[in-house]
């Protein structure tokens, strides 16, 4: 499978704490992005971040990358009851022969944040 | 200030009834995707389309078709619906092949009875 993997499948935590989720995938990548789904609803991105990048950041969510170990991690600092969701890694790998942009999905995470 | 449109939210059909998805952006982004997610699984995807050119999935079924008359509006046709067609049907749009960032719609849930 060329999707992505994210772990844990399920997490739940107190509002204030910090969020940690994991990624791995299989193959080459051209970049990783984080989205984020509320229940029933679509997709809303988040982050990218490139294959020659280690880390970055957005307000209060920081994404590591790590290529050599094809892991990608992003934390969610002091969380709150809105942050509960389902997050999902997205990798955009090398298809040989095709120029065309695609992402594969990971199952997600199903964060949820009690107050 | 909604920027991928999809209609129906919510849509219910008959076993073998054709139904058709509705998507539409205001982007006016190239490449427009649709994907089929179960419940707690990952978004699949099922075709797209880079201007008018069309790129069907590997293992999309002949039951799924799809038609972009325009820049803006693309569809998803599901020829003879089963059971286990039911799902939520995400569109989605990327500015080109530079493999950027994509922008959904809210989904259409599909109910088969």
């Amino acid at each position: 499978s060329q999707q992505g993997e994210e772990d844990p499948q399920a997490l739940s935590i107190q509002e204030g704490e910090n969020a940690t989720m994991n990624c791995s995938y299989k193959t080459s990548i051209n970049n990783l992005q984080w989205y984020r789904q509320n229940s029933g609803r679509g997709l809303v991105h988040l982050i990218l971040i490139r294959s020659n990048e280690r880390e970055k950041h957005s307000g209060r969510l920081r994404v590591t990358l790590d290529t050599s170990k094809k892991s990608s991690s992003l934390l969610i600092t002091a969380s709150r009851a809105a942050d509960t969701a389902s997050y999902f890694c997205a990798t955009d790998q090398f298809d040989r022969g095709s120029t065309l942009g695609r992402l594969y999905f990971g199952r997600g995470t199903q964060l949820t944040v009690w107050p | 200030d909604a920027m991928v449109i999809q209609n129906p939210r919510y849509q219910v059909t008959q076993f073998g009834k054709p139904v058709t998805l509705s998507c539409s952006q205001t982007l006016n982004h190239n490449v427009m995707y649709w994907y089929q997610q179960k419940s707690s699984q990952a978004p699949k995807l099922l075709f797209h389309y880079y201007d008018k050119d069309f790129n069907n999935e590997a293992d999309t079924p002949d039951n799924f078709q799809s038609r972009r008359p325009n820049t803006s509006f693309c569809f998803l046709d599901i020829r003879s619906p089963g059971l286990g067609d039911a799902a939520m049907y995400l569109c989605a749009t990327s500015r080109d092949r530079a493999r950027e960032t994509q922008y959904f719609g809210p989904g259409t849930r599909l109910l088969v009875l």
